[in-house]
C-alpha cells in the first residue's frame, strides 16, 4: 500500500527565514498531495495542496513544488513569523480520496 | 458555516471499558472519515462513510471497533473492549461530495485508556 515519509521530524527557524520540508510516497497511482495545519488540541487544517498535473502551486508566504518522477513533494514557507509554529502533516492519495498522512514536522518559529 | 463537531473532547476509561464518540459534520456534506492519530504520528483513516454507506473500513479493527451513520448525517465511533493501544485522538472529517479536494477536520476527541 501507499506509504508516505515526512522529513525532517522537527524544524526550528528564526522569525523571517524560510522553512522547507520534504515528502516521498510510493504508490506512483497517487495524484493529490494536500498539505495540513495542526495546531495544538485542535484537528488538521488544510493550507495547499497540489495535483499531479502540476509541478509548483504558490499561494502568498507557502508554496508546494511536485516531482513526479522522483515521487517527491515539498512544502516552502517563506519569511516564517511565529504564529506559523504548528505541526505540518504531508499527504498523498487517489482521486483525492483515502488520505495516507506522512509523521509530521514540528516547526517552530522563533521571534 | 460552522465546522465538524465532535463530542467528548476529552475521555479517560479503563481497559476493557466500552466508549463511544459522536461527530456532527458540516451541514450537507455527504462523505465522513474516522480517523485514528496516536501522539506523535499522522492521522490514519479507520473508516469512511458516503452517505449512510460504508466505503472503505479496510482498517478498523473490526472485532473491537464499530461505526454508523444512520441517515447519512451524524456518525458515532464505538471501541469495545478498550485496549491500551487505542489510546489517540480520534478525528472526524467530511467532505462535500467525492471528488471535492478538501476534507475538513473536527476538534477530535483525546482518549486516553489505563
Amino acid at each position: 500500500g501507499e506509504n508516505v515519509e515526512q522529513h525532517p521530524s522537527t524544524l526550528s527557524v528564526q522569525e523571517g527565514d524560510s522553512a522547507v520540508i520534504k515528502c516521498t510516497y510510493s504508490d506512483s497511482a497517487s495524484n493529490y498531495f494536500p498539505w495540513y495545519k495542526q495546531e495544538l488540541g485542535k484537528g488538521p487544517q488544510l493550507i495547499i495542496d497540489i495535483r499531479s498535473n502540476v509541478g509548483e502551486k504558490k499561494d502568498q508566504r507557502i508554496a508546494v513544488t511536485l516531482n513526479k518522477t522522483a515521487k517527491h513533494f515539498s512544502l516552502h514557507i517563506t519569511e516564517t513569523q511565529p504564529e506559523d509554529s504548528a505541526v505540518y502533516f504531508c499527504a498523498a492519495s487517489k482521486d483525492t480520496d483515502k488520505l495516507i498522512f506522512g509523521t509530521g514536522t514540528r516547526l517552530q518559529v522563533f521571534p | 458555516e460552522a465546522g465538524v463537531a465532535q463530542s467528548p473532547r476529552y475521555k479517560i476509561i479503563e481497559k476493557r471499558q466500552s466508549v463511544a464518540f459522536w461527530c456532527n459534520p458540516i451541514s450537507g456534506h455527504a462523505t465522513l472519515y474516522w480517523y485514528q492519530q496516536i501522539l506523535g504520528q499522522g492521522p490514519k483513516l479507520l473508516i469512511q462513510f458516503q452517505n449512510n454507506g460504508v466505503v472503505d473500513d479496510s482498517q478498523l479493527p473490526k472485532d473491537r471497533f464499530s461505526a454508523e451513520r444512520l441517515k447519512g448525517v451524524d456518525s458515532t465511533l464505538k471501541i469495545q473492549p478498550a485496549k491500551l493501544e487505542d489510546s489517540a485522538v480520534y478525528l472526524c472529517a467530511s467532505r462535500s461530495f467525492l471528488g471535492a479536494s478538501e476534507q475538513f477536520f473536527g476538534p477530535g476527541t483525546r482518549l486516553t485508556v489505563l
